[in-house]
């Protein structure tokens, strides 16, 4: 089993409509939690964390079960340009470091 | 915020030749610093840790003596990928973190690099 799980997509939706992104993760003692963007081709960039009380930054809500190691990220009002891949990242402590592990993310394309 | 760079950017080499891939914090010290490699429709996946002034740790799976790491400066990691082939072919990235043990500290990607192995 993966340790961070999402659905691969793609997420079709026209502009101005709501989608929501889950993602399940497999290790309980995960600490930290995130959702990044990831555009064709470019690196990873942090869209928010995640934190346990929920968190909301604009049109973006993140939310965080611990009791169901589940993630989520709620988009309203969806642009043409939140076209990208929104990747699930968990945090792992690992030999005195704190490491990133990836979801393979999913798709999202928003159209006219 | 901080940045991370990355060079090349892409690079196309010869089966059987050796690449070096250079990534450098440009406006903090990075004492670990973090590879990963990304197939097409992937995750990332992270290969080693890269530490300064010592060995790297590599994930289990990742030959390290395919895959050099050397952290020589608190600003500079290097990947080499020796005796490239074209299954190595990928996208390759690095990361690092102001503080890298600090659970909700942002980490910083370079640019990334794809190669190409023909």
């Amino acid at each position: 089993r993966k340790e961070v799980e999402q659905d691969p997509g793609p997420f079709n939706v026209p502009e101005g409509a709501t989608v929501a992104f889950n993602c399940t993760y497999s290790n309980s003692a995960s600490q930290s939690f995130f959702w990044y963007r990831q555009d064709c081709r470019k690196e990873p960039k942090l869209l928010m964390s995640v934190y346990s009380s929920g968190n909301e930054d604009g049109r973006f809500t993140a939310q965080l079960n611990r009791a169901s190691q589940y993630i989520s990220l709620l988009i309203r009002d969806s642009k043409l340009s939140d076209s990208a891949t929104y990747l699930c990242v968990v945090t792992s402590d690992s030999g005195g470091y704190n490491k990133l592990i990836f979801g393979a993310g999913t798709r999202l394309a928003v159209h006219p | 915020g901080a940045v991370v760079s990355q060079h090349p950017s892409w690079v196309i080499c010869k089966s059987g030749t050796s690449v070096k891939i250079e990534c450098r914090s440009l406006d903090f010290q990075a004492t670990t610093m973090f590879w990963y490699r990304q197939f097409p429709k992937q995750s990332l996946m992270l290969m080693a840790t890269s530490n300064e002034g010592s060995k790297a740790t590599y994930e289990q799976g990742v030959e390290k003596d395919k895959f050099l790491i050397n952290h020589a400066s608190l600003t500079l990691s290097t990947l080499t990928v020796t005796s490239a082939h074209p299954e190595d072919s990928s996208f390759y990235i690095c990361s690092a973190r102001d503080e890298p043990t600090h659970r909700y500290t942002e980490a910083f990607f370079g640019q990334g690099t794809r190669l190409t192995v023909v």
